[in-house]
C-alpha cells in the first residue's frame, strides 16, 4: 500500500532555532496536510496544501507541496518551547482505493537539555 | 466548541473482556474514522464510515467491529480484548472524502492486561 516516509524521526531544538522536516512518498498525492499532536491530545491540523508547488504559512510555520506531488516540507522558524510535540504529515490521493488519508510516522520535537 | 468527543478517556481491561468506545461529533460531518496509535507506528486506520449506516475496513480491522447508527456517532467495539490491542485510540471526522481534513478527538487510552 501507499506509505509516507517522514524524517527526521526525532529532533532536539533550542529555543530560537529553525526546524525543518519532510515527508516523501513513491505515490502522488492530491492533498498534503500537516498535524501537530501535543502529549495526551489528539492531532490538530496546522496547514493544508492543495496544489503542487503551493507554499502556505501559518504564523511561524511554513509548508510546501512538492512540485512532483510526492513530497512535502514543514519549516518552523524561531522555535519556542510550546513547539514541542509530534508532527505528522498526511497525504490524500482522491483516486486511491479508499480515498483516505495516509499518515507518516511522525517527527518528535523535543527541547535540548 | 465540542468538535469530536471520545468516551471514555482511559480504560483498563482484562484479556477476553469486551468494551465499546464512543465517538460523537457535532459538526454534521459525513465521514468518521477510528485509528490506533502505537509507539513508532504512527496512526493506523482501523475502520471508517462514509455515512450513516455504512462502515468499511481500514488497514488494521481485525479484532474490532464498528457501527454508525446515527450520523453523529461512531462506535468501536472490542468483543474479546487482547493485550495486542493495548493502544491509544483516536476518532476523527471529516466533511467529505474530497475535502478530507480530519478533525480528531482527544483519544482513549486502553490497556489490556
Amino acid at each position: 500500500g501507499q506509505q509516507l516516509n517522514q524524517s527526521p524521526q526525532s529532533m532536539f531544538i533550542q529555543e530560537g532555532e529553525d526546524v525543518s522536516m519532510n515527508c516523501t512518498s513513491s505515490s502522488i498525492f492530491n492533498t498534503w496536510l500537516w498535524y501537530k499532536q501535543d502529549p495526551g491530545e489528539g492531532p490538530v491540523l496546522l496547514i493544508a496544501l492543495y496544489k503542487a508547488g503551493e507554499l502556505t504559512s501559518n504564523g511561524r510555520l511554513t509548508a510546501q507541496f512538492g512540485i512532483t506531488r510526492k513530497d512535502s516540507f514543514l519549516n518552523i522558524s524561531a522555535s519556542i518551547p510550546s513547539d514541542v510535540g509530534i508532527y505528522f504529515c498526511a497525504g490524500l490521493n482522491y483516486g486511491g482505493s479508499q480515498g483516505n488519508l495516509i499518515f507518516g510516522k511522525g517527527t518528535k520535537l523535543s527541547v535540548k537539555p | 466548541n465540542a468538535g469530536v468527543t471520545q468516551t471514555p478517556k482511559f480504560r483498563v481491561l482484562k484479556t477476553g473482556q469486551s468494551m465499546t468506545l464512543l465517538c460523537a461529533q457535532d459538526m454534521n460531518h459525513e465521514y468518521m474514522y477510528w485509528y490506533r496509535q502505537d509507539p513508532g507506528m504512527g496512526l493506523r486506520l482501523i475502520h471508517y464510515s462514509v455515512g450513516e449506516g455504512t462502515t468499511a475496513k481500514g488497514e488494521v480491522p481485525d479484532g474490532y467491529n464498528v457501527s454508525r447508527l446515527k450520523k453523529q456517532n461512531f462506535l468501536l467495539g472490542l468483543e474479546s480484548a487482547a493485550p495486542s490491542q493495548t493502544s491509544v485510540y483516536f476518532c476523527a471526522s471529516s466533511y467529505s472524502r474530497g475535502l478530507n481534513i480530519q478533525y480528531f478527538g482527544a483519544g482513549t487510552r486502553l490497556s489490556v492486561l
